[in-house]
């Protein structure tokens, strides 16, 4: 069955470092997502991405964020200059569009800022 | 304003009873999905069932099946039969029409501890 596949499953990195986290969408799909979650909260969405731009983006992902598809099948987000609360499980989620609007998640990638 | 609320944050359920997580939502578009995933200890999110705001019939997936009271606007989650491997954290989340990127907006949790 295909699956959202999201590397690494969890990165430490130095407050003020750069990291990319990567994910490859389901492949058929046109809607990719990011989503946060800190430790024993609630899912928060960061962005959507649609026809290779930002359909949609929440407050959470300001400047320090970005997002790319760089060559038709990763998807990655990138965030700069990272900060202590940065700290949070970061999934990625595709869906096929409409009629079909369910949206499957990968396994997520574990960010911790030390 | 909280688009879905989950009003139980945690609860506990005997092995082989049925456990209901509340789930209300808050939409004024006549158009919505209303998901419900489960996020075991390991960390991922796993789909359960699938409630579109036009359906007739309540949605149900094997031992999971969806109480949805369009009226009341709540959407609960029955999980029928429960096993130890049903301890996780259950989130309920909406996708609005509206939203034309079909992002999902998700209640805080709830946290199901089946015992033995």
């Amino acid at each position: 069955e295909p699956e959202v596949t999201q590397t690494p499953s969890h990165q430490v990195t130095q407050m003020g470092q750069e990291v990319i986290l990567r994910c490859v969408p389901i492949s058929n799909h046109l809607y990719f997502y990011w989503y946060r979650q800190i430790l024993g909260q609630k899912v928060e969405f960061l962005v959507s991405f649609y026809n290779n731009e930002i359909s949609e983006k929440s407050e959470i992902f300001d400047d320090q964020f970005s997002v790319e598809r760089p060559d038709g099948s990763n998807f990655t987000l990138k965030i700069r200059s990272t900060k202590l609360e940065d700290s949070a499980m970061y999934f990625c989620a595709s869906s096929p569009g409409p009629p079909n609007t369910e949206a499957f998640f990968g396994q997520g990638t574990r960010l911790t800022v030390v | 304003a909280q688009k879905i609320t989950q009003t139980q944050p945690g609860m506990f359920v005997q092995e082989k009873e049925a456990v209901t997580l509340d789930c209300t939502y808050d939409t004024s578009d006549p158009s919505y999905g209303l998901f419900w995933y489960k996020q075991p200890s390991s960390g991922e999110m796993i789909f359960l069932i699938y409630q579109g705001s036009y359906d007739q019939q309540n949605a149900t997936e094997g031992r999971y099946s969806l109480n949805f009271q369009k009226a009341r606007k709540s959407a609960n989650l029955v999980i029928s039969a429960s096993q130890l491997g049903d301890s996780a954290m259950y989130f309920c989340a909406m996708r609005e029409a509206r939203s034309n990127d079909y992002k999902l907006s998700f209640g805080a949790g709830t946290t199901v501890t089946v015992r033995a």
